[in-house]
Parts: structure tokens; sequence; C-alpha cells
């Protein structure tokens, strides 16, 4: 495989579960990234992953924890969601120098109900 | 910080008409700035990017983007449009400053409509 995946493509969850997303990158990059696309809004930058640290936190509610075990691979798992944490979850991944592009997966639409 | 703005959130062209899909950008410093296009329930793709090496950006699909620094500007074209050009755009600028530098600030994203 080759790029960014993600799975699953399509998830539907209750308020009370868990469920987890998984971003994987064959790329080589050091730096990842999650994204979240709401209807008629910009895209919002979550977390940002650098050599497996987390930089960056925009102030992302706790249900949602990220988990980056390696450079590789990005996971973000979701308990106690609410409806309007429905979503396109996209992760990227990127090398860490001015003026490097973010490489997309097809993203995650998840639901909640 | 830098942020990016595009210039109407809806645009509908004929196919054979020019497309022109407008961003201006606020920045501190010469700012490196990128085009996606994204298709329905898909993530985003590279079209295009510039990084000050030459003001006329070629992409991928026939587009390009020139970068005014006079105007700010980073404006998208294309001499004429196709039907599968139909998608969201989105102009996007890399961040200058804080831990990554690969991290992007988007604009809000034009969808571009194309008319038999």
């Amino acid at each position: 495989e080759t790029g960014v995946t993600q799975t699953p493509r399509h998830l539907v969850m209750g308020m009370t579960n868990k469920k987890s997303l998984k971003c994987e990158q064959h790329l080589g990059h050091n730096a990842m990234y999650w994204y979240k696309q709401s209807a008629k809004k910009p895209l919002e930058l979550m977390f940002v992953y650098n050599f497996k640290e987390q930089t960056e936190n925009n102030s992302v509610p706790s249900r949602f924890s990220p988990e980056c075990p390696n450079s590789s691979h990005l996971f973000l798992h979701l308990h106690t969601l609410q409806p309007e944490d429905s979503a396109l979850y996209l992760c990227a991944s990127s090398q860490d120098y001015r003026g490097s592009e973010a490489f997309f997966g097809q993203g995650t639409r998840l639901t909640v109900v | 910080a830098q942020s990016v703005t595009q210039l109407g959130s809806h645009v509908s062209v004929s196919e054979g008409a020019l497309v022109l899909l407008r961003c201006n950008y606020s920045s501190s410093v010469p700012p490196y700035l990128f085009w996606y296009v994204q298709y329905p329930n898909q993530g985003l793709q590279l079209l295009l990017k510039y990084t000050s090496a030459a003001t006329l950006v070629k992409g991928i699909n026939g587009f390009e983007a020139e970068f005014k620094k006079s105007e700010t500007s980073f404006h998208l074209t294309k001499p004429s449009a196709h039907m599968s050009d139909a998608a969201e755009y989105f102009c996007a600028v890399s961040d200058i400053s804080g831990t990554s530098y690969g991290k992007l600030t988007f604009g809000q994203g034009t969808i571009l409509t194309v008319h038999p």
C-alpha cells in the first residue's frame, strides 16, 4: 500500500460507545495530523504529532484521545461522543519543514446517534 | 498568525469556460501556499503549491495559480472547465511558527459546479 490509509471509512456509533479510528502512512513522513471537517465549517486541526510526540492539541475535548505509537501509525480513540461530533475525520502526514505539503487519507465518516 | 480567505463559497461555470477561484492570504513572512481539491466523500488531494521558486505555479489537471505579493493573492485558474472538475477546492498556508512547519491553515473552501 502507498499513501495514507484510514480505517474504517464509515462509522456509526452511539453516544455511550467506545471506538477507534486508525491511520497509517507509508510515505516515511515524520509528522501526522488529525483534522475534523464538519458541514459548512473550515477544516479544523485537532492534533499534531512529530516523531511520535504530540506537539499540538487545539483545545479538543477529552472525549477525543489520540495515540501515536510510531511515526507510521496514528489513532483517534473516541468515547461518549455527542451528535455534534458527527463529521468527516481526516488524517494527514507530512515532512516537518516549511513548504512541506500534507498528504491526506480518504477520511472516516463518523455519525454519532 | 497566518490565514487565508477564499472569496465565494460557490462558483458555477459552464463546461469549457474559464475557472477562477480566489484566495487571499495574510502572513507576516513570505508564505508557502497550497491548493487542494476534494471530491465527495474523499480526502484532500494536492493540486499545486507555491514555495517561492516561481510566481506562476502549474499543477495537475491543467490548473495553475499565480502568487501576487502586492495583492496578497494566490488565485487558482484553469482555462477550460471540464465536468470532472466539479469538486470543493481549498486554499491553505503553511505554518511559520509553533512546533510544526508541516501544519496547514485552510480557507473555508469553494464548491465548483460545472454545467454542461
